[in-house]
């Protein structure tokens, strides 16, 4: 069972568009959101993350809002280009504990030129 | 720069075998993790060491050991590979004493079990 659902599983989008990939989670002790970004061949790498105090984020063209009572959260990647295509994974941090991700199943981005 | 390192990309294995993934990290970083990451699932936490000798599970811990026994390197362990442990496997390691430290990743381990 999924703690953090994302949605949806592909995404294909036409370059300068926007991509909006969607997490929904259940557990109230996540307290950290973070969003990490993979290359094929590569390990997934942090691109940005809020917290649960904050509505919005926004670093360059990808901005994650957030809405607490909702317990969901999105990324949107704006003017989006064909070096996006990458798949993202949303992840959740308990509190209390160490940093332990857990992740989404992941979003596989393609953007065409 | 921050660098992970994993001792193969490539493992191919047959049933039954014991498996060692390797991962090292330079720096200095004193949580480290073992993911499995399988298509439709995410990345899955296999175990975690925030110290040196220190293990606690992760969500799928079943057939999986680890080791850590420098700083530095954290091991995983298959005692006897069966073919649904066909996955890719990622290392990462962060800093301890905050839930907001940034986790690294390596490149991954591709193990395939015949």
């Amino acid at each position: 069972q999924q703690q953090v659902k994302q949605s949806p599983q592909s995404l294909i989008v036409q370059k300068g568009g926007i991509s909006i990939i969607n997490c929904a989670y259940e557990n109230t002790a996540f307290d950290y959101f973070p969003w990490y970004q993979q290359f094929p061949g590569k390990g997934p790498a942090l691109l940005i993350a809020i917290r649960p105090d904050v509505s919005e984020k926004k670093e360059g063209r990808f901005t994650i809002s957030f809405n607490k009572s909702a317990k969901q959260f999105s990324l949107h990647i704006m003017d989006s280009q064909p070096g996006d295509s990458a798949t993202y994974f949303c992840a959740a941090i308990r509190k209390g504990g160490y940093n332990k991700l857990i992740f989404g199943a992941g979003t596989r981005l393609a953007v065409h030129p | 720069d921050v660098k992970v390192t994993q001792s193969s990309r490539y493992l191919v294995k047959r049933t039954g075998e014991k498996v060692f993934l390797e991962c090292v990290q330079d720096m200095d970083h004193e949580n480290m993790f073992w993911y499995r990451q399988d298509p439709g699932l995410g990345l899955r936490l296999i175990y975690f060491s925030y110290d040196v000798k220190m293990k606690e599970k992760g969500d799928i811990p079943e057939g999986y050991s680890v080791s850590r026994e420098k700083k530095e390197r954290f091991s995983l362990i298959l005692e006897s590979a069966s073919t649904n442990q066909t996955s890719m496997y990622l290392c990462a390691s962060s800093f301890g004493g905050s839930l907001y430290n940034e986790q690294f990743f390596g490149p991954g381990t591709r193990l395939t079990v015949l």
